[in-house]
């Protein structure tokens, strides 16, 4: 069985940079087609892609905030990272950890983590 | 990279059938068949329903199909039920971009 879960803080200050832990098991990292992504979903809003990281250290960012985005894996603890640098208030969000499996179904999300809230508010 | 489109609401009695559109362009939904649809319950992590365009993950009703027109897609669900009230969003692969795009979502309402 699949499962992620998200870590991280729930309140950052403004400038301030963010770092949130994906947890996962059931599966590795190291198996051929196999990614780990962000996506985020401010308060009543839609979904947003971030980062998404795949087996073979492919990394694909959003356009939009790739400059201020870094997606890493820690293979040995089953771990991906995501880090953002300068949040702002409109960065406030509940942040998904979610898997994809480009062999059984290609570019879908088919295990989504609980959800983490992150606040950006001084 | 654009959000796709989706109208922002949709509505059905029980028993009766909806169809949810997802408008893109070349880039994403028209040139690809890499278009998902998503099911999100009130504060809950989205669920897949639809990915591939047409595919059903194993477990989800046959209620639910997916289908591409052009740069639309489309999402249907037949036979309503009170449980199918929900957020619904799709998501495509951006060749612009080489990432995904989501829509803005669309809340299926069952009268």
């Amino acid at each position: 069985q699949i499962t992620l879960k998200e870590s991280g803080p729930t309140l950052v200050k403004p400038t301030q940079t963010l770092t949130l832990t994906c947890t996962f098991s059931g599966f590795s990292l190291t198996t051929s087609g196999v990614g780990v992504g962000w996506i985020r979903q401010p308060p009543g809003k839609a979904l947003e892609w971030l980062a998404l990281i795949y087996w073979d250290d492919d990394k694909r960012y959003s356009p939009s905030l790739k400059s201020r985005l870094t997606i890493t894996k820690v293979t040995s603890k089953s771990q991906v990272l995501l880090t953002m640098t300068n949040m702002d208030p409109v960065d406030t969000a509940t942040y998904y950890c979610a898997h994809r499996d480009q062999l059984e179904r290609p570019l879908a999300v088919d295990i989504w983590g609980q959800g983490t809230l992150v606040t950006v508010s001084s | 990279q654009s959000a796709l489109t989706q109208p922002p609401s949709a509505s059905g009695s029980p028993g009766q059938s909806v169809t949810i559109s997802c408008t893109g362009t070349s880039s994403d939904v028209g040139g690809y068949n890499y278009v998902s649809w998503y099911q999100q319950h009130p504060g809950k992590a989205p669920k897949l329903m639809i990915y591939e365009v047409t595919k059903r993950p194993s477990g989800v009703p046959d209620r639910f199909s997916g289908s591409k027109s052009g740069n639309t897609a489309s999402l249907t669900v037949s036979g309503l039920q009170a449980e199918d009230e929900a957020v619904y969003y799709c998501d495509s692969y951006s060749g612009s971009s080489n990432f995904g795009v989501f829509g803005g979502g669309t809340k299926l309402t069952v009268l």
